[in-house]
């Protein structure tokens, strides 16, 4: 069975600090998301890689850079972290790119910058 | 663009009773494109709870139904008797072409409380 795994599972830190969040699948999938979710809107892709070393710009990027080191390792990193980057953060992995494959997800990171 | 609403943010069905969970989507980068119900149960990640890839069809899972239905654009979820193990809050989603690649939109989430 797809195990996607994030940490922390909590995580504070306050405005212009360097935050970094960890996925970690064990499913040999090629492609990993990182998504945010705040109340009111749905997951918006933040970015996506098909491999290591491969990085893909989503639908709201500004802010967030991200690595793939390995096939199983995804970071995301907030260099100068503001309010409006608190939200809920899920990691996903799926084996292939396309509108009928299912996608994996972590259990989430809820950041909180202050 | 692509869009997918889920008009209520929060249910609340007693034990036994019917549900449905309105989802309505809209999309210009493609025809027919794939819907999803997705599930996150407290403390864990969504994972896929059915999905449908031809309009017309209906999905099943866990006793929970959808029906893709393109002249209207919807795809509710519903379910004829639910229990207190399916309070979760459920996403409806749909899966398109932008710029060249397929992408995952989904709604606001539906919180459902099954109250005993």
């Amino acid at each position: 069975e797809a195990a996607v795994t994030q940490s922390p599972r909590n995580k504070v830190t306050v405005t212009g600090g360097n935050v970094t969040l960890s996925c970690r699948q064990t499913n040999s999938h090629n492609y990993m998301y990182w998504y945010r979710q705040d109340t009111g809107h749905g997951l918006r892709l933040i970015h996506y890689s098909y491999g290591a070393g491969n990085l893909q710009i989503g639908d709201v990027p500004d802010g967030y850079k991200a690595t793939r080191t390995t096939q199983e390792d995804f970071f995301l990193l907030l260099e100068l972290a503001s309010p409006s980057q608190t939200s809920l953060y899920f990691c996903a992995s799926s084996d292939a790119w396309g509108g009928s494959y299912e996608q994996y997800f972590g259990p989430g990171t809820r950041l909180t910058v202050l | 663009g692509d869009s997918v609403t889920q008009t209520e943010g929060q249910v609340t069905v007693s034990e036994s009773k019917s549900l449905i969970i309105n989802c309505t989507y809209s999309t210009t980068s493609i025809a027919y494109p794939n819907l999803f119900w997705y599930v996150r149960y407290p403390g864990e990640g969504l994972q896929l709870l059915l999905k449908v890839i031809t309009a017309g069809q209906k999905g099943s899972s866990r006793g929970f139904e959808a029906t893709y239905n393109k002249e209207t654009t919807s795809f509710h979820l519903q379910k004829a008797s639910v229990q207190e193990s399916d309070s979760a809050v459920y996403y409806c989603a749909l899966g398109a072409a932008s710029s060249g690649s397929w992408q995952l939109i989904f709604g606001s989430g539906t919180q459902l409380t099954v109250m005993p």
